[in-house]
């Protein structure tokens, strides 16, 4: 059965500081994969997607960037976290637009 | 571009009552119609999903929810509420460039004992 995790799980970090936060599949192949951020109280904005790898593509411009080094990895980094980055963020994969599957999430804190 | 409208932001029902909880999509063709519950400081989980199939579909937990192409509608339901169903519910339609999926603001659903 497939799986996707997350982590770190919780994450504070100062402002200005950089990001890495992992999202790893397991149990199937070439995926489509998503980043979402989700602020407090809000829905989901869908920051980054991506066919395969080393194929990004940015829905906001913003101060984050994605990569995809493995077929079943994908990275969401920042070199200098700012305060609006503070939120839930959630990594999904998909097979050719049907269902997307969620990991458990990662709550960031930016102080 | 397709888009999911979630009218009402915030439902609140009594244990044992009716959940309806509205979606309306925008597209030209029969999507992929999905319902998600997310539960505090969890990723989303799906309910159940719309494909083309029987124009009713019934999920875990309970719920349901029905296709009206002529109305452009995929209202979740379920006959009675258990207080375990308060949660926030996301409604999703795929399709686009890359698969990509468009969610609804969500329904946060509160259940009264």
């Amino acid at each position: 059965s497939q799986t996707i995790h997350q982590w770190p799980a919780t994450l504070v970090q100062p402002v200005g500081s950089p990001l890495s936060l992992e999202c790893t599949v397991e149990g199937t192949s070439n995926p489509n994969l998503y980043w979402y951020r989700q602020a407090a109280g809000r829905g989901l904005q869908l920051l980054f997607y991506s066919v395969g790898i080393g194929q990004i593509s940015s829905e906001v411009p913003q101060n984050l960037s994605a990569s995809r080094p493995q077929d079943r990895q994908f990275i969401l980094s920042s070199k200098k976290l700012l305060l609006s980055d503070s939120g839930f963020y959630l990594c999904a994969w998909s097979v050719a637009g049907e269902t997307q599957y969620f990991g458990p999430g990662t709550r960031l804190l930016v102080l | 571009a397709q888009s999911v409208t979630q009218l009402g932001s915030h439902v609140s029902v009594s244990e044992g009552a009716l959940v309806l909880l509205r979606c309306n999509y925008s597209s030209s063709v029969p999507p992929y119609l999905f319902w998600y519950v997310q539960y505090p400081n969890q990723g989303l989980q799906l309910l159940l999903k719309y494909t083309s199939a029987a124009t009713l579909v019934k999920g875990i937990n309970g719920f349901e929810a029905e296709f009206k192409k002529s109305e452009t509608s995929f209202h979740l339901t379920k006959p009675s509420a258990h207080m375990s169903d308060a949660a926030e519910y996301f409604c999703a339609v795929s399709g686009g460039t890359g698969n990509q999926f468009y969610f609804g603001t969500g329904t946060s659903l509160t259940v009264i004992p």
